[in-house]
């Protein structure tokens, strides 16, 4: 059982656009910056939104993050296939101690 | 351009002792900027944070409480490396183990990753 809630899967059709939610509590994304990640099946997670909404280089700008309160959410415009991928949301807990991640959401470009 | 290779056995036996390290280049595993952390993933458990070690003048451990009563994450200054110690393993630790770089000021965000392990708890 995650600490952070993510939808267990998305699809959307080439071109278009997706959001992914993050949901968490007040010692967690409420207290903290959020980060997501894009990992493709037998590779190791890669960082894509880090402090919410900031881009490490090499990222594309059609990668988006915010966040509201206790929620966040990635955004991905302009869909390709090869975005297909797991997608986690993760913070740190201040409560814990210690770094959460979301359950992880299944991305497919129909 | 900061690279974390893992090292140690994809096989360990019930109740011994699981033990990885992450060489680090590029950057230093006593920067008082960054912390060097251990994550795991299972189908089961999903991505699970399990501890780090960072310096600020001193070293500090933080731990996952799943795990705070038998994991050791030790800094090696003088290979530039951290290890993961995690004792009495069960089936229930099989997973791919992650060594990662957190550079978040406050909170984390993780921007390098090893390659990761794959560890089979069996006998």
């Amino acid at each position: 059982q995650s600490v952070l809630t993510q939808p267990p899967s998305v699809s959307a059709a080439p071109g278009q656009k997706v959001t992914i939610s993050c949901s968490g509590s007040s010692s967690n994304i409420g207290d903290n910056h959020v980060s997501w990640y894009q990992q493709v099946p037998g590779t190791a997670p890669k960082l894509l939104i880090y402090e919410n909404s900031k881009r490490p280089s090499g990222i594309p700008d059609r990668f988006s993050g915010s966040k509201s309160g206790t929620s966040a959410t990635l955004g991905i415009t302009g869909l390709q296939t090869g975005d297909e991928a797991d997608y986690y949301c993760g913070t740190w807990d201040t409560r814990l101690s210690a770094g959460v991640f979301g359950g992880g959401t299944r991305l497919t470009v129909l | 351009q900061v690279q974390l290779q893992q090292s140690g056995p994809g096989l360990v036996q019930p109740s011994q002792t699981l033990s990885l390290t992450c060489a680090i280049s590029g950057d230093s595993v006593s920067s008082n900027s960054v912390a060097w952390n251990w994550i795991r993933q299972s189908p089961s458990r999903g991505i699970e944070w399990l501890g780090r070690t960072l310096y600020r003048s001193q070293w500090y451990n933080d731990y996952a409480v799943s795990v705070e009563t038998r994991i050791t994450i030790k800094p090696d200054t003088s290979k530039n490396q951290f290890s993961l110690h995690l004792n009495s393993v069960t089936p229930e630790d099989t997973a791919v183990y992650y060594c990662a770089r957190d550079a978040a000021v406050a909170g984390a965000f993780f921007d390098y990753w090893g390659q990761g392990t794959l560890v089979t708890v069996s006998s």
